[in-house]
């Protein structure tokens, strides 16, 4: 069982926007802002798409945003994309350990 | 041109050992932290091992703990893990990154039958 809670699956039809979640608690999500999203396609590396909550590392769409509300992080893709299927995974680090979700599965209907 | 590269993975018996390694450049390699991270065949990230930049601060997921070990030489900008009583549920992809989750290797699989 993962650290941080995410849904299993998220759907999305091309052009819309969805919000995929990421629960953790006061010892993770809630208490620090090293929390960052990757995007996994089949067979492929991890991609990192935000870090520190809410920033975009260099050539990654601004259709890709995040944010925090206490122990509940959030990535949001607007502006859907076929090529945005993938598998969608937080993590919070410390100086010490990292924390992945469980991931989420977006499918592009 | 900021590369990791992952190395020696393969097929591992129940209760042996393989020793992963993981080639940095393009990069300062003794100023970051770097993590082991794996991943089951169909499953979720699953962080392993972390080590400082200098190699003072070690620590495990409780999953590995007493099995394996992470070192680094900085002198020859590597990482490596030592997975020693392998157990099938070690079987997985093997990734190397910085602890920032900016750069990641393209993973090394290890195969524990059971």
């Amino acid at each position: 069982q993962s650290a941080l809670t995410q849904p299993a699956s998220v759907s999305g039809s091309p052009g819309q926007s969805i919000t995929v979640s990421c629960t953790g608690t006061n010892s993770d999500v809630g208490g620090y802002y090293h929390v960052s999203w990757y995007q996994q396609h089949p067979g492929k590396a991890p991609k990192l798409m935000i870090y520190d909550v809410s920033y975009r590392p260099s050539g990654v769409s601004n259709r890709f945003s995040g944010s925090k509300s206490g122990n509940t992080a959030s990535l949001t893709i607007s502006g859907l994309q076929a090529e945005d299927e993938a598998d969608y995974y937080c993590s919070s680090y410390t100086s010490s350990s990292t924390e992945f979700g469980g991931g989420t599965k977006l499918t592009v209907l | 041109e900021v590369q990791l590269v992952e190395s020696g993975g393969g097929l591992g018996q129940p209760g042996g050992s393989l020793r992963l390694s993981c080639a940095a450049s393009g990069f300062t390699f003794n100023t970051y932290n770097m993590n082991w991270v794996r991943q089951a065949p169909g499953k979720g990230l699953e962080w392993v091992s972390h080590i400082s930049a200098t190699g003072s601060s070690i620590n495990y997921a409780d999953s590995v703990k007493g099995r394996f070990t992470i070192s680094r030489d900085n002198a020859k900008n590597s990482l490596y893990l030592q997975m020693n009583s392998l157990r099938a549920e070690d079987t997985a992809v093997y990734y190397c990154a910085r602890v920032a989750g900016d750069f990641w290797g393209q993973g090394t699989l290890v195969t524990v039958p059971s």
